[in-house]
């Protein structure tokens, strides 16, 4: 069956620090991957797609990028946070080719201080 | 536009029915579905439709959808404090690369 790996669950992180942020998916090939950001009591924007290793897409721009290293690793990224960059992050995945719904990971609760 | 809207907020008995609404776009969505996000977790596929499908009951859950007014609706029989969360709406686009349109979600909060 597939899982999704997502992590750190919280972090705390100061202005202008670095971030990385993990995800890795188990048990399906090349699958979509997705970045989104929940800010506190708000809806879900997507940050980031991916289609395949090294295919990544931007939805918004932003402080952050994303790269696709491997087949089933996602991983978020920021070289200086900013205030703003604080809230609930996701990724999630789903199979590619077909439409269907997406599984997300658990989660990881940023907070930029 | 792309935007999927729901109510921000529903309050319930415990042992009553909810329902929680939303409304979509694109009428040539292909499924719809219904994600749960319970306190600091991610989110939870709960079920969906199939859009040549107009209702769909899995066991406490009843989906709804109208194609013509572009209505979906999620019916949640006898409430329990447990099913108290977030509830995400999202549609999908066809073409592309399987894209999701969620909505800003409905917190549903059920007292005793």
């Amino acid at each position: 069956s597939q899982t999704i790996h997502q992590w750190p669950a919280t972090l705390v992180q100061p202005v202008g620090s670095p971030l990385s942020l993990e995800c890795t998916v188990e048990g399906t090939s090349n699958p979509n991957l997705y970045w989104y950001r929940q800010a506190a009591g708000r809806g879900l924007q997507l940050l980031f797609y991916s289609v395949g290793i090294g295919q990544i897409s931007s939805e918004v721009p932003q402080n952050l990028s994303a790269s696709r290293p491997q087949d089933r690793q996602f991983i978020l990224s920021s070289k200086k946070l900013l205030l703003s960059d604080s809230g609930f992050y996701l990724c999630a995945w789903s199979p590619s080719g077909i439409a269907g719904g997406y599984t997300f990971g658990s989660g990881t609760r940023l907070t930029v201080v | 536009g792309e935007d999927v809207e729901q109510s921000l907020f529903l309050s319930v008995r415990e042992g009553d029915s909810s329902v929680i609404n939303c409304t979509y776009t694109d009428s040539s969505s292909t499924y719809l579905y219904w994600y749960k996000q319970e306190p600091g977790a991610g989110l939870q596929l709960l079920t969906y439709i199939f859009s040549n499908m107009d209702m769909k009951q899995d066991q406490r859950l009843t989906v709804l959808l109208n194609k013509k007014d572009k209505h979906l609706s999620l019916r949640i029989a006898d409430t329990q404090t447990g099913d108290s969360a977030i509830y995400f709406c999202a549609e999908s686009k066809p073409g592309g690369y399987n894209k999701l349109i969620f909505g800003a979600g409905t917190r549903l909060a059920v007292h005793p």
